[in-house]
């Protein structure tokens, strides 16, 4: 089955600080995702990329950018935490998209807390 | 607005019982719909998916597209504790992108 991993998974940031959150998968998938789930709103999607070198915003990007540096990794970056970015996160990667296909394959998710 | 809203939030139905859960979306456009499962503290996983009108069963999950009326169902035969966790409905907002709703907890009581 894909492999997504994340690290950390749990992560406590004080306000202001920079957090980066990191995402590998070894499927050689060209599609990967930061999406965060929080109580009450599903999954949000906040950047996605089409492959290495490429990020483009989702629904909820503001106070978050990307990285996508191989087709392998693909790294949320918090430059100024803040408290309103207390979620998880969760990364997945998938295959460009095919009749009949078009799964996304999810991380466990990374937990940061922002005090 | 939510661009894929489901219903309900939560339900609890006894084991052995039909469960069906909703999703309506607002984008007629939507090439692709699926459902994702997840448990408790758990990553999301994919348990159907459909591109067309009509109806699709996989053992005792059945999924049903109507683009015409914006609706799509999740029904599960025969439910069991194992089937309690989050159920989450995605249609994809542009290419390769999914668009999830906010999900609904189920419970399955032994």
């Amino acid at each position: 089955e894909a492999a997504v991993t994340q690290s950390p998974r749990n992560k406590v940031a004080v306000t202001g600080g920079k957090v980066t959150l990191s995402c590998n998968q070894t499927n050689n998938h060209n599609n990967m995702y930061w999406y965060r789930q929080d109580t009450g709103h599903g999954l949000r999607l906040i950047h996605y990329s089409y492959g290495a070198g490429s990020t483009e915003k989702g629904d909820i990007p503001d106070g978050y950018k990307a990285s996508r540096p191989s087709q392998e990794n693909f790294s949320l970056i918090l430059e100024l935490a803040t408290p309103s970015q207390t979620s998880v996160y969760f990364c997945a990667s998938g295959r460009d998209w095919e009749a009949n296909t078009g799964q996304l394959y999810f991380g466990e998710g990374s937990k940061l807390t922002v005090l | 607005q939510q661009k894929v809203q489901q219903s309900p939030e939560s339900l609890i139905v006894p084991e052995g019982a039909m469960t069906s859960l909703n999703c309506t979306f607002s984008d007629s456009a939507s090439q692709y719909f699926a459902w994702y499962r997840q448990h408790s503290g758990k990553a999301p996983k994919a348990l159907m998916s459909i591109f067309s009108n009509g109806e699709k069963e996989e053992g005792r999950f059945t999924i049903h597209l109507n683009k015409a009326s914006l609706h799509f169902s999740l029904h599960i035969r025969d439910s069991q504790p194992s089937d309690s966790a989050l159920y989450l409905c995605a249609d994809d907002s542009g290419y390769n992108k999914l668009t999830f709703g906010k999900g609904t907890v189920l419970l399955v009581s032994p």
